[in-house]
This record gives C-alpha cells, structure tokens and sequence, in this order.
C-alpha cells in the first residue's frame, strides 16, 4: 500500500535560518510528489509539484524541493525562513488519480 | 474560477442529526475527493469520484456515511445520524485525471457534533 511518512511532527527555526523539510513515500513506482501549506482555518495550497524531469523543483515563496529515487525522499527546503511561513505542510503522492497525505509537520518560526 | 466552494464552512449539530455537506468542484475537472482531517488521523481520504462515479470508497468509516455526485458541479457527503467522534474538518478536493496536474482544496466545512 501507498504511504507518505514525515518524520517530524513539529519543528521551531529561527526567522532567516535555513529549512529542511523531510518526506518518504513507499510506492512501487515513481508517484507524482507534490508539497502542500495550510495555515490555520484553510485549505491546502499547492507549493511544488513533481511529476518527471529535472529533479530539483522549484515552487511558490521561495520553496524548491528535490526528488531522491534511491531514497524514496522528496524533501522541501527553503534558504531563508519569514515569520509568514508558519503554517503546517503535508507532503503528497497522486498515485493512480489518488492523492494520499503524510501527517504533517508543523512549523513554527521564532524571532 | 472561484476554485472548489464548499458550504457550509462551519456546522454545529446536535447527536443523532443527519448533517450533509456541499460541494462544487473546479469547472472542467473530472475528480473529486472528500477527505476528513483529524488532529489523531491526519487527512483521510473518504472517497474518490471520477467522472462522477464513485471509484473507491473504502475510507468512508462506516454505513452511517453516504457520498453522491448527482452531475460534474456538484457533490454531497452525508452523515446520518452523526456522533461527537465525527468532529472533524472536512475537505473536498478535485482534479484533472489525464493531465499533470495536483488536486485543489476548497476551504473545509469545520463539523463540531456535540
């Protein structure tokens, strides 16, 4: 079965600092990824997506992400952290026309 | 577009009551999901429609559950008769299958069954 593992549930950095966001997936095949942001009271918005290609993506405010076959990893990061980024972020594959979720890391950015 | 509109955004209701939720998915798009997010569980996916047509439903938790999708614009997800364990957010989603391209939120109905 399809699983989307983030291993940590919740995480502090410092306005400025660097981010790393950490996803794994278990799937036969090589799944659409894709890195989603919901801040509170909202729906979930798209940040990236990977489906084929150059795998290092770059997507909305800053985020890129990179796509590790030999590590079934598709980690988010961004180079410099706003205060505006604490949100939670759900890690997604599409397999099959079906989107399955990991259980989200939140983030939470210090002054 | 106007993106994926749910209705209502928030419901309380009382033990027992039947509940139903509205959605209407993104003009063109030939999927649509219902997923249910828990602080315990994470987002679930409830139930899967392409083309209308119910594809897999093996997330809806039990018969007290119902989803329909009656044309393209809209679909309904049912609770009858609801509990407190229901509470719970719940998204709709849609999508192109065929093309490369990500599943859209709506905003969520915030269902709080006391």
């Amino acid at each position: 079965a399809q699983s989307v593992t983030q291993p940590d549930i919740h995480i502090t950095v410092s306005e400025g600092a660097s981010l790393e966001l950490r996803c794994n997936y278990s799937y036969g095949a090589t799944p659409y990824l894709f890195w989603y942001v919901q801040s509170p009271g909202q729906g979930l918005q798209l940040l990236l997506k990977y489906f084929s290609g150059d795998t290092l993506v770059q997507g909305i405010k800053g985020f890129e992400a990179e796509f590790k076959r030999s590590q079934s990893s598709f980690n988010l990061r961004k180079p410099s952290v706003h205060w505006s980024d604490a949100a939670e972020y759900f890690c997604a594959v599409g397999v099959a026309g079906k989107f399955y979720f990991g259980s989200g890391t939140k983030l939470n950015v210090k002054p | 577009d106007a993106g994926v509109i749910q209705s209502p955004r928030h419901e309380v209701t009382e033990m027992g009551q039947e509940v139903t939720l509205r959605c209407k998915p993104i003009s063109g798009h030939n999927s649509l999901f219902w997923y249910r997010q828990t602080m315990m569980r994470g987002l679930e996916l409830l139930i899967y429609f392409n083309n209308n047509v119910p594809i897999d439903d093996s997330g809806m938790p039990e018969d007290r559950f119902s989803a329909k999708m009656p044309n393209a614009s809209f679909s309904t997800l049912k609770i009858q008769p609801s509990e407190p364990r229901d509470s719970a957010v719940y998204f709709c989603a849609s999508s192109y299958v065929g093309a490369n391209t990500e599943a859209f939120f709506g905003q969520g109905t915030r269902l709080t069954v006391v």
